[in-house]
């Protein structure tokens, strides 16, 4: 049972560059989320899906994007990467109805650090 | 603004309990969870309370006073796998999660 993969499990990536972090889950969950982490501060939502084909914004969104074109993938963009975004990514997902939110399942998580 | 206050880290002696306390203000509010979360893993879901009172799972019991903003995780029989970060996190009106920065829990032998 896989739940939720993530990659990659970490990267270090030029200031200016283009990434994307990939999220797939197999529980068929209507509802996908992506996390950013860091150390002091609790966890702060950047994009949400309730269903495919639609996505919202988080608290944090600005310099990242998302897709969801289908149920199962949530990839996360960073257009062009600033040393701010260096963080741990956690994409995850819920079966809760639509808009709201139950018991999440996290992936393992993306180490991404921003030179 | 929304805030969760939990304390920064907490060191308790195994075979011990050890209770976690988590205060919160929110615009309204629809849950409250408490994950745990391994260093270098990713969280974990262990309890959701909605309606005042204990809930008990285990060694594990989570209790809840909505008029207070409060909330507290207790661990009893404390094992050294306890060792962890504990996170508290608020459902508001909006149904959005607001998360506490989260507890380090040290178990000492």
């Amino acid at each position: 049972i896989a739940g939720i993969t993530q990659a990659p499990t970490s990267q270090i990536l030029a200031a200016g560059r283009r990434m994307t972090l990939r999220c797939t889950q197999d529980m068929r969950h209507n509802a996908m989320y992506w996390y950013r982490q860091d150390l002091g501060l609790g966890l702060r939502l950047i994009h949400y899906s309730n269903t495919a084909g639609t996505t919202g914004k988080g608290e944090v969104p600005d310099g990242y994007s998302v897709s969801r074109a289908n149920t199962d993938d949530f990839p996360l963009t960073l257009a062009s990467a600033v040393p701010s975004q260096t963080s741990v990514y956690f994409c995850a997902s819920s079966d809760a109805p639509s808009g709201n939110t139950g018991e999440l399942f996290f992936g393992e998580g993306s180490r991404l650090t921003v030179l | 603004g929304q805030n969760i206050d939990q304390p920064t880290e907490m060191t308790a002696t195994e075979g011990a309990i050890v209770q976690i306390n988590c205060t919160y203000q929110t615009s309204g509010f629809n849950g409250l969870f408490w994950y745990q979360q391994h260093a270098g893993e990713a969280p974990t879901f262990l309890s959701y309370n909605v309606l005042d009172g204990l809930e008990e799972k285990g060694r594990f019991s989570s209790f809840l006073s909505r008029s207070k903003g409060y909330s507290y995780l207790l661990l009893k029989e404390l094992q050294m796998k306890d060792s962890a970060s504990y996170l508290c996190a608020v459902l508001d009106s909006n149904y959005q999660l607001i998360w506490g920065a989260g507890t380090k829990l040290i178990i000492k032998p």
